[in-house]
């Protein structure tokens, strides 16, 4: 199993510029999520995906879109890039643990910077 | 909303001794706290989880405590190598419509010297 991978690594927008990040999973996992990380600041949420066909906003979703259309992918579209979007996007499925809670797999990130 | 916050923001330990890096959290429904570690430039990886309904839980030189009363959690790292060096994070988590949302701090930088 390749797990959780990310297209591209790293991608330079200018400000304006629209753009979508891949994000595929091969493990059969329900869900599916985008975080962002910044320095000092974690990882935060922006969208989230219970299912095909599902998706709902998490803690930062302004300026971002996603659609799941199959089980495997979970592409994240920047509709108009602004440079305050320079961050590390990480891509994560999840599964139920042997704990019954839900074990996020992260993808490799993808390091975007906008000018 | 959940609010996580995590202490120290650094810690720098000589190789053998002991980490312990701290977390409290604001939401006293959250029921679920994992652990991330983190090297440069990779993904965050989980190493260790707990849920509200136990106290601690190890796993070779990890172990987490978790007190509910308090609302926060600890990450004690023993006999620290330096393969242990990496950013750290914790989260915390309610399941809600059945996708659990963790809200993460925000990363403790643990630098063990040989």
């Amino acid at each position: 199993n390749a797990g959780v991978t990310q297209t591209p690594k790293f991608q330079v927008l200018k400000t304006g510029q629209s753009m979508t990040l891949q994000c595929a999973q091969d493990m059969n996992h329900e869900y599916m999520s985008w975080y962002r990380q910044d320095p000092g600041m974690g990882l935060r949420l922006i969208h989230y995906s219970v299912g095909a066909g599902i998706t709902d906003q998490g803690e930062v979703p302004n300026g971002y879109n996603v659609s799941r259309s199959t089980t495997e992918d979970f592409p994240l579209r920047l509709l108009s890039a602004a440079p305050s979007q320079t961050s590390v996007y990480f891509c994560a499925s999840s599964r139920l643990s042997t704990n019954f809670m839900y074990e996020q797999y992260f993808g490799p990130g993808t390091r975007l910077t906008v000018t | 909303g959940e609010n996580v916050e995590q202490h120290p923001s650094t810690l720098s330990v000589q190789e053998g001794d002991s980490a312990v890096i701290k977390c409290t959290y604001s939401d006293s429904a959250s029921n679920y706290f994992p652990w991330y570690k983190q090297e440069l430039g990779k993904r965050p990886q989980l190493i260790i989880d707990i849920r509200s309904n136990v106290g601690e839980k190890k796993d070779q030189r990890i172990a987490v405590t978790l007190n509910k009363t308090a609302k926060h959690f600890s990450l004690h790292i023993t006999e620290t190598q330096p393969e242990d060096s990496a950013v750290y994070f914790c989260a915390a988590s309610m399941k809600n419509t059945g996708f659990q949302k963790l809200v993460f701090g925000t990363g403790t930088r643990l630098l063990v010297s040989p």
